[in-house]
Protein backbone atom coordinates (compact mmCIF):
# COMPACT_ATOMS: atom_id res chain seq x y z
CA UNK A 1 0.00 0.00 0.00
CA UNK A 2 1.24 3.56 -0.83
CA UNK A 3 1.58 5.45 2.51
CA UNK A 4 2.16 9.22 2.91
CA UNK A 5 2.73 10.45 5.87
CA UNK A 6 3.09 13.79 7.21
CA UNK A 7 5.20 15.02 9.99
CA UNK A 8 2.39 16.42 12.72
CA UNK A 9 -1.21 15.74 12.54
CA UNK A 10 -1.62 19.47 14.54
CA UNK A 11 0.59 22.35 15.10
CA UNK A 12 0.47 25.45 16.72
CA UNK A 13 2.90 28.28 15.91
CA UNK A 14 2.90 32.23 16.57
CA UNK A 15 2.42 34.87 13.69
CA UNK A 16 6.10 35.83 12.35
CA UNK A 17 7.66 32.29 13.15
CA UNK A 18 8.78 30.35 10.09
CA UNK A 19 7.01 26.98 10.00
CA UNK A 20 8.30 23.67 7.98
CA UNK A 21 5.67 21.28 7.29
CA UNK A 22 6.92 17.93 6.15
CA UNK A 23 5.51 15.12 3.64
CA UNK A 24 6.90 11.53 2.66
CA UNK A 25 5.80 8.90 0.72
CA UNK A 26 7.25 5.37 0.34
CA UNK A 27 6.44 4.49 -3.67
CA UNK A 28 8.92 6.25 -5.41
CA UNK A 29 6.48 8.67 -6.55
CA UNK A 30 7.60 11.21 -9.35
CA UNK A 31 5.01 13.93 -8.42
CA UNK A 32 4.22 15.68 -5.25
CA UNK A 33 1.70 18.28 -4.08
CA UNK A 34 0.93 20.35 -1.22
CA UNK A 35 -2.61 21.74 -0.73
CA UNK A 36 -4.21 23.77 1.55
CA UNK A 37 -8.23 22.81 2.45
CA UNK A 38 -10.22 25.60 3.78
CA UNK A 39 -13.99 25.32 4.24
CA UNK A 40 -16.02 26.22 0.99
CA UNK A 41 -12.92 26.72 -0.99
CA UNK A 42 -11.65 22.90 -1.34
CA UNK A 43 -8.66 22.19 -2.38
CA UNK A 44 -5.97 24.57 -3.53
CA UNK A 45 -2.70 24.17 -4.71
CA UNK A 46 0.53 25.64 -3.20
CA UNK A 47 2.74 23.95 -4.75
CA UNK A 48 4.49 20.75 -6.87
CA UNK A 49 6.96 18.85 -8.06
CA UNK A 50 7.25 16.62 -10.74
CA UNK A 51 11.89 15.31 -9.89
CA UNK A 52 14.12 16.31 -7.52
CA UNK A 53 14.59 19.99 -6.90
CA UNK A 54 12.45 20.24 -9.39
CA UNK A 55 9.03 22.50 -8.26
CA UNK A 56 6.14 24.40 -10.09
CA UNK A 57 3.68 27.41 -8.02
CA UNK A 58 0.54 26.24 -8.50
CA UNK A 59 -2.44 28.60 -7.65
CA UNK A 60 -1.38 29.99 -4.60
CA UNK A 61 1.96 30.31 -3.64
CA UNK A 62 2.27 33.35 -1.98
CA UNK A 63 3.55 33.12 1.04
CA UNK A 64 4.80 29.54 1.26
CA UNK A 65 8.11 27.66 -0.41
CA UNK A 66 8.70 24.35 -0.77
CA UNK A 67 12.00 21.83 -0.57
CA UNK A 68 12.40 19.00 -2.50
CA UNK A 69 16.10 16.98 -2.27
CA UNK A 70 14.98 13.84 -1.89
CA UNK A 71 12.23 11.89 -4.23
CA UNK A 72 10.47 11.16 -0.86
CA UNK A 73 10.29 14.19 0.63
CA UNK A 74 8.56 17.30 -0.29
CA UNK A 75 8.29 19.96 2.50
CA UNK A 76 6.32 23.28 2.85
CA UNK A 77 7.96 26.43 4.22
CA UNK A 78 5.52 29.13 5.60
CA UNK A 79 9.25 31.74 5.88
CA UNK A 80 7.25 33.97 8.19
CA UNK A 81 3.54 32.57 9.72
CA UNK A 82 0.48 34.47 9.10
CA UNK A 83 -3.23 33.87 11.02
CA UNK A 84 -4.77 34.26 7.54
CA UNK A 85 -2.22 30.76 6.87
CA UNK A 86 -3.80 29.15 9.52
CA UNK A 87 -5.75 25.74 7.33
CA UNK A 88 -5.50 22.11 6.95
CA UNK A 89 -2.40 21.43 4.62
CA UNK A 90 -2.95 18.54 2.87
CA UNK A 91 0.06 16.52 0.78
CA UNK A 92 -0.28 14.02 -2.21
CA UNK A 93 1.57 12.36 -4.38
CA UNK A 94 1.35 9.78 -7.53
CA UNK A 95 3.40 8.48 -10.67
CA UNK A 96 3.05 10.02 -13.42
CA UNK A 97 0.99 9.01 -16.38
CA UNK A 98 -1.78 10.27 -17.58
CA UNK A 99 -4.91 8.46 -15.73
CA UNK A 100 -3.37 8.10 -12.29
CA UNK A 101 -5.25 9.62 -8.59
CA UNK A 102 -3.74 11.09 -6.32
CA UNK A 103 -2.33 9.28 -2.44
CA UNK A 104 -2.92 11.42 0.63
CA UNK A 105 -1.80 11.97 3.68
CA UNK A 106 -3.88 12.48 6.75
CA UNK A 107 -3.45 16.52 6.72
CA UNK A 108 -1.48 18.91 9.05
CA UNK A 109 -4.08 21.56 10.76
CA UNK A 110 -2.30 24.50 11.76
CA UNK A 111 -3.17 27.40 13.73
CA UNK A 112 -1.14 30.37 13.68
CA UNK A 113 -2.19 32.80 16.93
CA UNK B 1 -8.58 27.05 -17.52
CA UNK B 2 -9.78 24.16 -15.61
CA UNK B 3 -12.91 24.59 -13.23
CA UNK B 4 -15.20 21.90 -11.24
CA UNK B 5 -18.45 22.97 -10.22
CA UNK B 6 -19.87 21.09 -7.03
CA UNK B 7 -23.62 22.72 -6.52
CA UNK B 8 -24.72 20.78 -3.15
CA UNK B 9 -22.93 21.99 -0.61
CA UNK B 10 -25.02 19.21 1.93
CA UNK B 11 -26.89 15.76 1.13
CA UNK B 12 -28.58 13.91 3.30
CA UNK B 13 -29.81 10.10 2.54
CA UNK B 14 -31.47 7.44 4.33
CA UNK B 15 -29.20 3.99 4.66
CA UNK B 16 -29.33 1.62 2.24
CA UNK B 17 -30.94 4.31 -0.78
CA UNK B 18 -28.75 5.24 -3.70
CA UNK B 19 -27.59 9.16 -3.82
CA UNK B 20 -26.07 11.28 -6.63
CA UNK B 21 -23.72 13.69 -5.68
CA UNK B 22 -23.58 16.59 -8.87
CA UNK B 23 -20.13 17.26 -10.45
CA UNK B 24 -20.08 19.67 -13.60
CA UNK B 25 -16.60 20.84 -15.26
CA UNK B 26 -15.23 23.06 -18.03
CA UNK B 27 -12.13 22.44 -19.60
CA UNK B 28 -10.33 23.40 -22.86
CA UNK B 29 -8.25 20.24 -22.98
CA UNK B 30 -9.29 17.91 -25.10
CA UNK B 31 -8.20 14.80 -23.10
CA UNK B 32 -8.52 15.02 -19.46
CA UNK B 33 -9.43 12.81 -16.62
CA UNK B 34 -12.34 13.35 -14.04
CA UNK B 35 -11.88 11.75 -10.06
CA UNK B 36 -13.93 11.31 -6.92
CA UNK B 37 -12.63 11.31 -3.87
CA UNK B 38 -13.37 10.67 0.06
CA UNK B 39 -13.24 12.44 2.80
CA UNK B 40 -14.30 11.18 6.24
CA UNK B 41 -13.97 12.96 9.39
CA UNK B 42 -10.79 11.75 10.40
CA UNK B 43 -9.17 13.89 7.66
CA UNK B 44 -7.15 11.34 5.16
CA UNK B 45 -8.39 11.60 1.46
CA UNK B 46 -9.41 8.75 -0.25
CA UNK B 47 -9.82 7.81 -4.22
CA UNK B 48 -12.73 6.28 -5.07
CA UNK B 49 -13.15 6.12 -8.95
CA UNK B 50 -12.09 8.11 -12.54
CA UNK B 51 -13.23 8.14 -15.47
CA UNK B 52 -11.04 9.80 -18.98
CA UNK B 53 -12.83 11.48 -21.13
CA UNK B 54 -11.94 9.30 -23.86
CA UNK B 55 -14.33 6.70 -22.56
CA UNK B 56 -17.02 5.46 -23.80
CA UNK B 57 -18.63 3.47 -20.79
CA UNK B 58 -19.27 4.91 -17.41
CA UNK B 59 -16.93 3.63 -14.76
CA UNK B 60 -17.65 1.52 -11.61
CA UNK B 61 -15.64 0.77 -8.70
CA UNK B 62 -18.27 -1.43 -6.16
CA UNK B 63 -21.13 0.55 -4.70
CA UNK B 64 -19.35 4.08 -6.69
CA UNK B 65 -20.10 4.56 -10.40
CA UNK B 66 -19.48 7.67 -12.42
CA UNK B 67 -22.54 9.32 -14.19
CA UNK B 68 -20.07 11.00 -17.29
CA UNK B 69 -21.79 12.91 -19.75
CA UNK B 70 -19.65 14.80 -21.75
CA UNK B 71 -21.78 16.57 -23.49
CA UNK B 72 -23.70 18.22 -20.40
CA UNK B 73 -19.94 18.19 -18.78
CA UNK B 74 -20.59 16.38 -16.18
CA UNK B 75 -19.09 13.53 -14.09
CA UNK B 76 -22.10 12.76 -11.16
CA UNK B 77 -20.70 10.16 -8.35
CA UNK B 78 -23.67 7.61 -7.79
CA UNK B 79 -23.49 5.94 -4.55
CA UNK B 80 -25.75 2.65 -4.70
CA UNK B 81 -27.16 0.95 -0.73
CA UNK B 82 -25.68 3.66 0.93
CA UNK B 83 -24.04 2.70 4.54
CA UNK B 84 -23.60 4.75 7.11
CA UNK B 85 -19.82 4.67 7.20
CA UNK B 86 -20.27 6.74 3.75
CA UNK B 87 -20.74 10.33 5.70
CA UNK B 88 -17.92 11.77 4.83
CA UNK B 89 -16.48 14.72 2.56
CA UNK B 90 -16.80 14.10 -1.18
CA UNK B 91 -14.83 16.17 -3.86
CA UNK B 92 -14.52 16.15 -7.34
CA UNK B 93 -11.39 16.63 -9.21
CA UNK B 94 -10.01 16.99 -13.12
CA UNK B 95 -6.62 17.19 -14.48
CA UNK B 96 -5.58 17.54 -18.03
CA UNK B 97 -4.10 14.21 -19.27
CA UNK B 98 -1.78 15.31 -21.49
CA UNK B 99 0.91 16.38 -18.84
CA UNK B 100 2.36 14.07 -16.56
CA UNK B 101 2.33 15.95 -13.31
CA UNK B 102 -0.89 14.85 -12.06
CA UNK B 103 -1.63 18.02 -11.20
CA UNK B 104 -5.43 18.07 -10.57
CA UNK B 105 -8.18 20.79 -10.10
CA UNK B 106 -10.87 20.28 -6.78
CA UNK B 107 -14.35 21.60 -6.20
CA UNK B 108 -15.62 22.76 -3.14
CA UNK B 109 -16.59 19.18 -1.90
CA UNK B 110 -20.43 17.94 -1.14
CA UNK B 111 -21.02 16.70 2.44
CA UNK B 112 -22.59 13.64 2.81
CA UNK B 113 -24.85 12.48 5.71
CA UNK B 114 -26.05 8.89 5.77
CA UNK B 115 -29.27 8.44 8.29
CA UNK B 116 -30.16 5.23 9.91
Amino acid sequence: DVKVTQSSRYLVKRTGEKVFLECVQDMDHENMFWYRQDPGLGLRLIYFSYDVKMKEKGDIPEGYSVSREKKERFSLILESASTNQTSMYLCASTISGPLVEQYFGPGTRLTVT
Amino acid sequence: AQKITQTQPGMFVQEKEAVTLDCTYDTSDPSYGLFWYKQPSSGEMIFLIYQGSYDQQNATEGRYSLNFQKARKSANLVISASQLGDSAMYFCAMRDLNTNAGKSTFGDGTTLTVKP
